[in-house]
């Protein structure tokens, strides 16, 4: 049984899409993240959710728009895609917002190619 | 600029070899965490330290934090080829109200030559 399971694993798509990638956690956490891992590896948070309820919402671009209709599920839909989102996307749970503690639990990725 | 500072970017060892990764921060750490991630993968967790001095062991993988909780350094000894891969520390950072974002270091690309 996958913990934190997303898909799909790849994407391939053109410029001006829209597309969704799914997310879902069965380790009963109350916490979601996304993240963005860049060609040089940096893992950065885009968003969090707590509880269904967004707790932390980076500086990122309005086409990303994320949803969680439950506190097991946290999709991320992102319009008009560009060049530059091309990335491996990642999503990760954990049992509660942190403060010392509450170590994440990460899903495969998500490679999604934009051309 | 960077919260977390990881130190090496990277580092080619041979096998047998011991080596240390660093991790260091200007604002104290409330949980800091370390990952391993192989080409293509997830992150896997690897450590938690939350005290001031703490030190974990897994295997041949030792991780400390400082008195001060603002630096952390993991040390693997004798490394093997299935150590290699990249380390990320990450450390729970406060974003305000009660809610505290988990950010990550650039992390270091560890490769060990048979």
């Amino acid at each position: 049984d996958t913990a934190v399971s997303q898909t799909p694993k790849y994407l391939v798509t053109q410029m001006g899409n829209d597309k969704s990638i799914k997310c879902e956690q069965n380790l009963g956490h109350d916490t979601m993240y996304w993240y963005k891992q860049d060609s040089k590896k940096f893992l950065k948070i885009m968003f969090s959710y707590n509880n269904k309820e967004l707790i932390i919402n980076e500086t990122v671009p309005n086409r990303f728009s994320p949803k969680s209709p439950d506190k097991a599920h946290l999709n991320l839909h992102i319009n008009s895609l560009e060049l530059g989102d091309s990335a491996v996307y990642f999503c990760a749970s954990s049992l509660r917002t942190g403060g010392a503690g509450t170590e994440a639990f990460f899903g495969q990725g998500t490679r999604l190619t934009v051309v | 600029s960077q919260e977390l500072e990881q130190s090496p970017q990277s580092l080619i060892v041979q096998e047998g070899k011991n080596l240390t990764i660093n991790c260091t921060s200007s604002k104290t750490l409330y949980g800091l965490y370390w990952y391993k991630q192989k080409y293509g993968e997830g992150l896997i967790f690897l450590m938690m330290l939350q005290k001031g001095g703490e030190e974990k062991s897994h295997e041949k993988i030792t991780a400390k934090l400082d008195e001060k909780k603002q630096q952390s350094s993991l040390h693997i000894t004798a490394s093997q080829p299935s150590h290699a891969g990249i380390y990320l520390c990450g450390a729970d950072m406060y974003s305000g109200g009660s809610n505290y974002k988990l950010t990550f270091g650039k992390g270091t690309l560890l490769t060990v030559n048979p």
